[in-house]
């Protein structure tokens, strides 16, 4: 049973850069996973941030596109997201997760089967 | 960017009642649309995925239907149980972006 955990400052400073990284574990299988960022704002709905493959490409929301990058340590197992310029609208809870495949019939879920329990970042000075 | 509404935005219901929430997208999306639950101070659960294919584990009082126009989406809750109450969103996967629905307070 794959576990992600996520980990980073809660608090950030404006106009400075907000880092987190996600540790998977439990997972013997993850050649064909993509990995995910996902944030809620207080008391709002669920945004997609960007994702990433183990090889380091990387798909990234067009909205945050010029603020994201996003890396992926395979030594370590884990992945990382650095979002940059932030503001006090960056003020979220911060998911990591796992983009579904089905290894047994070989296809994508094209949804997110395993997340992190989350890690909530302030903005603020 | 695909735009997704749902409604309805709140829905009230009692355990044993049968819930339907919709989903519409701005464009056919494929049937790569997903349905997740949440709870309060949690990380979504996946429920449906493929429009209709039941997550491994999730009850099968849970259900996920496809319009014939491809952007229209329905989950369907046969019989509502206690743990079911909690916030759904829909999701979809089109031109290598995920966009969530706003979702649905099913209290």
């Amino acid at each position: 049973q794959v576990q992600l955990q996520e980990s980073g400052p809660g608090l950030v400073k404006p106009s400075g850069t907000l880092s987190l990284t996600c540790a998977v574990s439990g997972d013997s299988n993850s050649t064909n996973n993509w990995w995910s960022w996902v944030r809620q704002s207080p008391g709002k709905g669920l945004e997609w941030i960007g994702e990433i493959y183990h090889t380091g490409a990387t798909t990234y929301n067009p909205s945050l596109k010029s603020r994201v990058t996003m890396s992926f340590d395979k030594s370590k197992k884990q992945f990382s997201l650095q979002l940059t310029s932030v503001t006090a609208a960056d003020t979220a809870v911060y998911y990591c997760a796992r983009a579904g495949y089905s290894y047994s019939w070989s296809f994508y879920y094209y949804a997110m089967d395993a997340w992190g329990q989350g890690t909530s970042v302030t903005v603020s000075s | 960017d695909t735009p997704m509404t749902q409604s309805p935005s709140t829905l009230s219901a009692s355990v044993g009642d049968r819930v339907t929430i919709t989903c519409r997208a701005g464009q056919g999306v494929n049937s790569r649309l997903a349905w997740y639950q949440q709870k309060p101070g949690k990380a979504p659960k996946l429920l449906i995925y493929k429009a209709s294919r039941l997550e491994s584990g999730v009850p099968s009082r849970f259900s996920g239907s496809e319009s014939g126009t491809g952007t229209e989406f329905t989950l369907t809750i046969s019989s509502l149980q206690p743990e079911d109450f909690g916030t759904y969103y829909c999701q979809q996967y089109s031109s290598y972006s995920y966009t969530f629905g706003p979702g649905t307070w099913l209290e």
